[in-house]
C-alpha cells in the first residue's frame, strides 16, 4: 500500500524553463509535506515543506503547491538550472503520529543546458 | 553538510553475518530515524528513537535492531544478513520528533551495504 506516489519516474527540462514535479497521496491524515533532493552518493537534502493549513509555500526558485481536496502536491522550479538535476522525493507525515516520514519513489529530474 | 554523520560509508559482508551501522545526529537533535533505500525503491522508514527510547517502528525486520545511547548517537544492528538486505541505509535526525510537532528531518550521507 503506497501512500505517497510519484508517478513520473523521470522528467527532462530545458535550462531556464519550469520544472513541475508531482506527488499524490492517499492518507487524509497527512498534514505535513516535504520535498527532498538527492544527488548520487549523498543523503537526501531538505528542499521545501508545506503544512496542510497552507496551499502554497515559496522559497526562491522553489514553490510547493498543495491541493488537499485532490490529495496532490507539486513542486515548481523556476527557472530550472543544470545543478537542479537530481532525484526529487516527496514525503509526508501525520500530525498525530511521530516524525515518521512516508516517501514517494522519487522523480529523476534532468535539466539540459 | 546536514550535520548528521554516518559510518561506515561502505560495507561489504557475506550472508549470515552481522553488521553495525552508526549515526551521530545534528547537535541538539533528540530524535534519530533510520531509513532503508533498496534498489529502485523509495526510502522506507525502519525505526525512530527519541532521547534514548524507541518511539516508532516501521517495517523493520526482526533480524534488525537499533538503539540510541545517552550521547544520542544511534546504532542499527543487522544480523543474519541476506542478499536482499543490500541497500542504502540512511539516518536522519530532528529536534524532537514528537507527535504534534511539525519539523524537518535532516539526513546523513548514508551507509551502502552490500551483502555477497
Amino acid at each position: 500500500d503506497q501512500q505517497v506516489k510519484q508517478n513520473s519516474p523521470s522528467l527532462s527540462v530545458q535550462e531556464g524553463r519550469i520544472s513541475i514535479l508531482n506527488c499524490d497521496y492517499t492518507n487524509s491524515m497527512f498534514d505535513y509535506f516535504l520535498w527532498y533532493k538527492k544527488y548520487p552518493a549523498e543523503g537526501p537534502t531538505f528542499l521545501i515543506s508545506i503544512s496542510s493549513i497552507k496551499d502554497k509555500n515559496e522559497d526562491g526558485r522553489f514553490t510547493v503547491f498543495l491541493n488537499k481536496s485532490a490529495k496532490h502536491l507539486s513542486l515548481h522550479i523556476v527557472p530550472s538550472q543544470p545543478g537542479d538535476s537530481a532525484v526529487y522525493f516527496c514525503a509526508a507525515s501525520a500530525w498525530g503520529n511521530t516524525g515518521k516520514l512516508i516517501f514517494g519513489q522519487g522523480t529523476t529530474l534532468q535539466v539540459k543546458p | 553538510d546536514s550535520g548528521v554523520t554516518q559510518t561506515p560509508k561502505h560495507l561489504i559482508t557475506a550472508t549470515g553475518q552481522r553488521v553495525t551501522l552508526r549515526c551521530s545526529p545534528r547537535s541538539g537533535d533528540l530524535s534519530v530515524y533510520w531509513y532503508q533505500q533498496s534498489l529502485d525503491q523509495g526510502l522506507q522508514f525502519l525505526i525512530q528513537y527519541y532521547n534514548g527510547e524507541e518511539r516508532a517502528k516501521g517495517n523493520i525486520l526482526e533480524r534488525f535492531s537499533a538503539q540510541q545511547f545517552p550521547d544520542l548517537h544511534s546504532e542499527l544492528n543487522l544480523s543474519s544478513l541476506e542478499l536482499g538486505d543490500s541497500a542504502l541505509y540512511f539516518c536522519a535526525s530532528s529536534v524532537s520528533g514528537l507527535a504534534g510537532v511539525i519539523e524537518t528531518q535532516y539526513f546523513g550521507p548514508g551507509t551502502r551495504l552490500l551483502v555477497l
